[in-house]
């Protein structure tokens, strides 16, 4: 495969769930990213990973846990979420912080 | 706090008119900008950026951005849309140096009628 994965592709989850969402880049990026889109808002940045070390944090709650083994994979882990968490969430890969090139997306629905 | 204004959130166009769609920042230092689309049913992909240099850069597909320093502005244009054209249109922007955090604008839907 080429480019940027994710999977699940969907995923309903209940508040007391545990999930994980994940995401792998094929591109050899040195940099991946989570953000969250919801309907009619701006996407919204959420981790920032270099060289498997989070260097962003944008204030997302901590029932929201991302992980990054390798350069290549980056996980979400999702725990007591609510139902605001729904939304549409996409990884990102990048070179030095270049353009950066996005995956599917999952769409997550919290009920 | 940087912030991303599109100005039009959606925009009906005839094929062969041509495209303007506006983006302004909020940021006083050095950016770094970018347009993404997002084709029905598709990934965001990058059209194009600018870092420095030429002022007027070029994407793929025909469109181009000017980043106007004083306006801080980075509005997109192609000359003559097409049908496939059709799809959101996502301007970005980043201080420049920063950790790759990108601030979006809310995105302008394009439709393109044939």
């Amino acid at each position: 495969e080429t480019g940027v994965t994710q999977t699940p592709r969907h995923l309903v989850m209940g508040m007391t769930n545990k999930k994980s969402l994940k995401c792998e880049q094929h591109l050899g990026h040195n940099a991946m990213y989570w953000y969250k889109q919801s309907a009619k808002k701006p996407l919204e940045l959420m981790f920032v990973y270099s060289l498997e070390e989070r260097v962003e944090n944008n204030s997302v709650p901590s029932r929201f846990s991302p992980e990054c083994p390798n350069s290549s994979h980056l996980f979400l882990h999702l725990h007591t979420l609510q139902p605001e968490d729904s939304a549409l969430y996409l990884c990102a890969s990048s070179q030095d912080f270049g353009g950066q090139f996005f995956g599917p997306g999952t769409r997550l629905t919290v009920l | 706090a940087q912030s991303v204004s599109q100005h039009n959130h959606h925009v009906i166009l005839s094929e062969a008119a041509s495209l303007e769609l506006g983006c302004n920042y909020s940021y006083g230092g050095t950016v770094n900008l970018f347009w993404y689309v997002q084709y029905p049913g598709q990934h965001l992909q990058l059209l194009l950026k600018y870092f420095s240099g030429d002022p007027l850069v070029k994407g793929i597909k025909g469109f181009e951005a000017e980043f106007i320093k004083s306006k801080f502005s980075f509005n997109l244009r192609k000359p003559s849309v097409q049908w496939s054209d059709t799809a959101e249109y996502f301007c970005a922007v980043r201080s420049a140096g920063n950790t790759g955090k990108l601030i979006f604008g809310q995105g302008t839907t394009l439709q393109v009628k044939p």
